[in-house]
């Protein structure tokens, strides 16, 4: 069955930091790959998307990369801020369905 | 705009009790998810609606489980009897037309704890 992989343990990075999260996958062949940020008590909010045939994405402090034949996605946050503390989510889709992973809590240091 | 609204926040049942969580979606959203999200694990699709008609709802356990979603706008998910492992937080999302890569807006959650 489809697997899909985040670091369970929590990330704690320093202030400035670049932090890097990691999503990978087995059993599954994505067409696109999105990533989320959920806060406690909240919903998950979307920030990036990538499709299968990109390898980077970037908006802003932020920068994903698709790796399909490793399958592996990596979410990366520069100059990272306190306030980017949160849960990283990454969602496998294909078609219209989407698949989340476990996340990743990410902790910034001030 | 308003977000999607979804309530209670919070409930607090005893084991085969019935409980029932409301969401009303982006005005003019056509598609409509329910999400069950157990503490430490990300969302699980439930069941997805597109308007009033369900696209998927393979992982719906419908011996306890129901939703509804009249007139393709809002939308109940009932849970009767509800077990201890039911406890989780209940997430509902919508998105424009429920297309291939199209964004997910997720609202606050629903609490629920099962005792």
């Amino acid at each position: 069955s489809q697997k899909i992989e985040q670091n369970s343990e929590a990330l704690n990075i320093q202030e400035g930091k670049t932090a890097t999260l990691t999503c990978n996958y087995t059993n599954y062949s994505p067409a696109y790959l999105q990533w989320y940020r959920q806060d406690p008590g909240r919903g998950p909010v979307f920030l990036l998307l990538i499709r299968e045939n990109e390898k980077e994405k970037r908006k802003e402090r932020l920068k994903v990369t698709f790796d399909t034949t490793l399958k592996q996605s990596l979410f990366h946050i520069t100059a990272s801020q306190p306030a980017d503390s949160a849960t990283y989510l990454c969602a496998l889709g294909r078609y219209q369905k989407v698949t989340f992973g476990t996340g990743t809590k990410l902790q910034v240091i001030p | 705009e308003a977000g999607v609204a979804q309530s209670p926040r919070y409930k607090i049942i005893e084991k085969r009790q019935s409980v029932a969580f409301w969401c009303n979606p982006i005005s003019g959203h056509a598609t409509l998810y329910w999400y069950q999200q157990i503490l430490g694990q990300g969302p699980k699709l439930l069941i997805q609606f597109q308007n009033n008609g369900v696209v998927d709802d393979s992982q719906l356990p419908k011996d306890r489980f129901s939703a509804e979603r009249l007139k393709g706008v809002d939308s109940t998910l009932k849970i009767q009897p509800a077990k201890l492992e039911d406890s989780a937080v209940y997430l509902c999302a919508s998105s424009l037309k429920g297309e291939y890569q199209e964004t997910q807006y997720f609202g606050p959650g629903t609490r629920l704890l099962v005792l």
